[in-house]
């Protein structure tokens, strides 16, 4: 079945200590997109690729940093963690530049900072 | 006044009873209108699309959508236990970001 997967599910790092979440698709879709979660809120969207061209969302922290180095696969980096950065990062895709494509949601990867 | 209002819930039923769950807005320009449900620890699936004004129907899920009266709903007929998960509206206007609701959960009883 073609996938949005990310990995890990689960992540725990410490205070400060760079981390690397990862989101590849099989769906063969231009744009990925990264999405924070807090509990019981909307996600929040961070910033999205369309193929290698980067979308920066204007209120997202420099803290956090993306890469895409092909069409499957997209990193979220987070040089140096705070506590107010524990949440679930959700990765999606959809087929085309407009936004009102149906966009397809990983599982997310849950951060926990001690 | 936010851009997006839903009411979190929690909205408790027994199974087979007629869910109704709603959305306002305040962005008269939104045009594409969607719902996805989420599991407990896992994303947001997809569930109905819509665009403009109107009705749509899907097994047992109904979207709909006032925009006069900037408002959106999605009727679950015959409510299962597996639909007990959290429903986000979403919606934007052409090339612009998707704007999400915070999700109401929903729990159905057996």
């Amino acid at each position: 079945d073609a996938m949005v997967i990310q990995n890990p599910r689960y992540q725990v790092t410490q205070f400060g200590k760079p981390v690397t979440l990862s989101c590849s698709q099989t769906l063969n879709h231009n744009v990925m997109y990264w999405y924070q979660q807090k509990s019981s809120q909307a996600p929040k969207l961070l910033f999205h690729y369309y193929d290698k061209d980067f979308n920066n969302e204007a209120d997202t922290p420099d803290n956090f940093q993306s890469r895409r180095p092909n069409t499957s696969f997209c990193f979220l980096d987070i040089r140096s963690p705070g506590l107010g950065d524990a949440a679930m990062y959700l990765c999606a895709t959809s087929r085309g530049r407009d936004y009102n494509q149906p966009q397809h949601f990983g599982d997310g990867t849950r951060l926990s900072i001690l | 006044q936010k851009e997006v209002e839903q009411d979190p819930g929690p909205l408790s039923v027994p199974e087979g009873a007629i869910v109704s769950l709603n959305c306002t807005y305040s962005n008269s320009a939104f045009q594409y209108f969607m719902w996805y449900r989420q599991y407990s620890r896992k994303g947001p699936e997809l569930l109905m699309y819509t665009y403009s004004s109107g009705n749509k129907e899907d097994g047992r899920f109904t979207a709909q959508v006032d925009k006069s009266s900037k408002y959106i709903s999605l009727f679950i007929r015959d409510s299962q236990p597996s639909d007990s998960a959290t429903y986000l509206c979403a919606m934007n206007q052409a090339g612009t970001a998707l704007i999400f609701g915070k999700g109401t959960t929903l729990s159905v009883s057996s």
